[in-house]
Order: structure tokens, then sequence, then C-alpha cells
């Protein structure tokens, strides 16, 4: 259990739709990153916030949004989902100075 | 742009060795190896950050050229749990410090009694 903790772990919904993940990092883990794995593109790096504040932007889709929030949990919000939004959705987390990200389990995204 | 890894999988009995390596055409400021087992999150194995630096972690090892952008994971020794996918991520001089890691797309490692 690396202490990540991401909800819920499956979700199935329609096109068009939106769905908010959820992630609660280690405790005291400042740091909050979201990954999205596919079968064809890869481990995708999407987005890091730290403290609050977004860090970095990676490949996220501008129907794609995310927040941290003061008690460090994150969600990160998919809207007008499509099929190829289908995929594995990792968030992970890493201390303050710490290059070391530990991840969550992952929600399985299925679009239908 | 995406790290190539190579090979792309690998069968090992038990007690070989294996290389990993991963290449990218840019200047990298950071290298992260991760392996992920079937159905599992990824779980980091180590990061190296200057050229030249080489880390181990018992009988996993990794070495980062730093001039050619690349860097190689090495296993010794190989045992069953070893099994699983491994990932490079690559972190750009430009972007150093973020983390945004840009990952290969993997190497199938197993290893068989």
């Amino acid at each position: 259990d690396s202490g990540v903790t991401q909800t819920p772990k499956h979700l199935i919904t329609a096109t068009g739709q939106r769905v908010t993940l959820r992630c609660s990092p280690r405790s005291g883990d400042l740091s909050v990153y979201w990954y999205q794995q596919s079968l064809d593109q890869g481990l995708q790096f999407l987005i890091h916030y730290y403290n609050g504040e977004e860090r970095a932007k990676g490949n996220i889709l501008e129907r794609f949004s995310a927040q941290q929030f003061p008690d460090l949990h994150s969600e990160l919000n998919l809207s007008s989902l499509e099929l190829g939004d289908s995929a594995l959705y990792f968030c992970a987390s890493s201390a303050s100075g710490s290059t070391e990200a530990f991840f969550g389990q992952g929600t399985r995204l299925t679009v239908v | 742009q995406q790290p190539v890894q190579s090979p792309q999988a690998v069968i090992l009995r038990e007690g070989e060795d294996a290389v990993i390596n991963c290449s990218s055409s840019k200047a990298l400021y950071s290298v992260h190896w991760y392996r992920q087992k079937h159905g599992e999150a990824p779980v980091f194995l180590m990061i190296l950050l200057k050229g030249g630096e080489q880390k181990g972690h018992e009988k996993i090892s990794a070495s980062f050229n730093e001039k050619k952008q690349q860097s190689s994971l090495y296993l010794t020794a190989s045992q069953l749990s070893y099994s699983g996918t491994y990932f490079c991520g690559t972190e750009p001089y430009s972007g150093a410090g973020s983390y945004q890691l840009t990952f290969g797309k993997g190497t199938k490692l197993s290893v068989i009694p």
C-alpha cells in the first residue's frame, strides 16, 4: 500500500458525460501528479500540483481540469467524455524536496 | 518526445542478468525508473540526476550517460519477483524540477523458473 488513495476504483459512463476522479495523497506530501495510462498511448503525464498551485502541465486536454484543495487532496475533472478517454488514471504524490513519487492504485474509466 | 526503450520484451530464467536501455533525443535533467506489475500501480525504483551517475538498489542498478542522453537499468541474478513492465521517465533540462516526465513505452520483463 503506497498510502495514496484514489476513488472510485472503477467508473463506467457514457460519452458526453462528466466525471470527477479523486486522489488523497500520502500524509504530508505536498505534490500531486496525475497520469493517464492507455494501451496505445502508454503512461502520460497530465498535470502536477504543489501545495495547491499548478506546477507543470503535460498532455492534458482542454476538456480535462484538475485542482488541489487546501487539505491537499486533488480532483481530476473530465468532461465531454469520448470513447478514447477510456483509460487508467493514476494519481501519485511526493514529499517536498523528494523526487520519489508514490502511485495510487488508479481509477479505471470506461466510456461507453 | 517519448524516450525509446529497448528491448520491448525480454524473457529470463531465474538467476540471469538483463539490461534495459532508455534513449532520448532531448538533453535530460533526470531519468526515473519504475516497475509496474500487471494490474498494479507503477512503483518507483530510482532516479538518476547527473551524467555518469550510477545508483543501485540491491540487485538492480542504473546508469545515466548525460552526453548520450541514455540510461540503462541493470538487473542481476534475476528473481521471479522482478517480472513486470519497466518504464523509464525522462525529465528535460527545460523542465528541470517540474517532474514533468515523459515515459517510454515500457519493457516487459518475464522471469521464469
